[in-house]
């Protein structure tokens, strides 16, 4: 069975400091993976998406950049947080050609 | 810009009740529309697809696509408390990597 992580769970940062978050799926081989972003009551909007290791393709920027250093494994990051930053932080995986989405719990953000 | 609607934003009905969400999209090339269950705090959950204009129906869900008017409707039948949750509509367009997200209903079901 195909499981994703995400971590940490929820973060607390200051303005200015440098923010890594994380997913992992196990189970499944060369998915495609999403990075999507919800503020507080607002619609979910997809940030990056990635169909292969080392390739990441922006879809909105939000001065936040993503890799895929391994085929399981999508990271965002940024080196300086903004207050827009805050919000619910969403990893999603998805078989090739097909477009269901699988996401993971999530990784709630507070930036202050 | 795919643009996704929902409405109505927020849904209160009865235990037992038919509850109907609506969704309308603005390209009307987007060919896949999937309908998502998101409780507070989770990831949204699939609940059912479809890509052909028509209807589907799967246990109590049945989605209805009109392409000639952008719109995509579901409809719960029996609705439980459980099903208490935001509703998603999703599209995108077959082989690409973009799928865009409604604003989202919040459906309430009252025992």
């Amino acid at each position: 069975a195909q499981t994703i992580h995400q971590w940490p769970v929820a973060e607390i940062k200051a303005v200015g400091s440098p923010l890594s978050l994380g997913c992992t799926i196990k189970g499944k081989s060369s998915p495609n993976l999403y990075w999507y972003w919800q503020a507080t009551g607002g619609t979910l909007q997809q940030l990056f998406y990635s169909i292969t290791v080392g390739q990441v393709e922006s879809v909105v920027q939000l001065n936040l950049s993503a890799s895929r250093p391994k085929d399981d494994q999508f990271i965002l990051s940024t080196e300086k947080l903004l207050l827009s930053h805050s919000g619910f932080y969403l990893c999603a995986w998805s078989l090739r050609r097909q477009n269901t989405l699988y996401f993971g719990a999530g990784t709630r953000l507070s930036v202050l | 810009q795919e643009k996704v609607q929902q409405s109505p934003e927020s849904l209160i009905v009865p235990e037992g009740a038919m509850s109907s969400l609506n969704c309308t999209f603005s390209n009307s090339a987007s060919q896949s529309i999937w309908w998502y269950q998101q409780h507070p705090g989770k990831g949204p959950e699939a609940l059912i697809s479809i890509f052909s204009n028509g209807n589907k129906k799967e246990g109590r869900l049945t989605v209805y696509l009109n392409r000639a008017s952008l719109h995509v409707s579901l409809h719960i039948r029996d609705s439980q408390p459980s099903d208490s949750a935001v509703y998603l509509c999703a599209v995108s367009k077959t082989n690409t990597n973009k799928v865009v997200f409604g604003t989202g209903t919040r459906l309430q079901v009252l025992p």
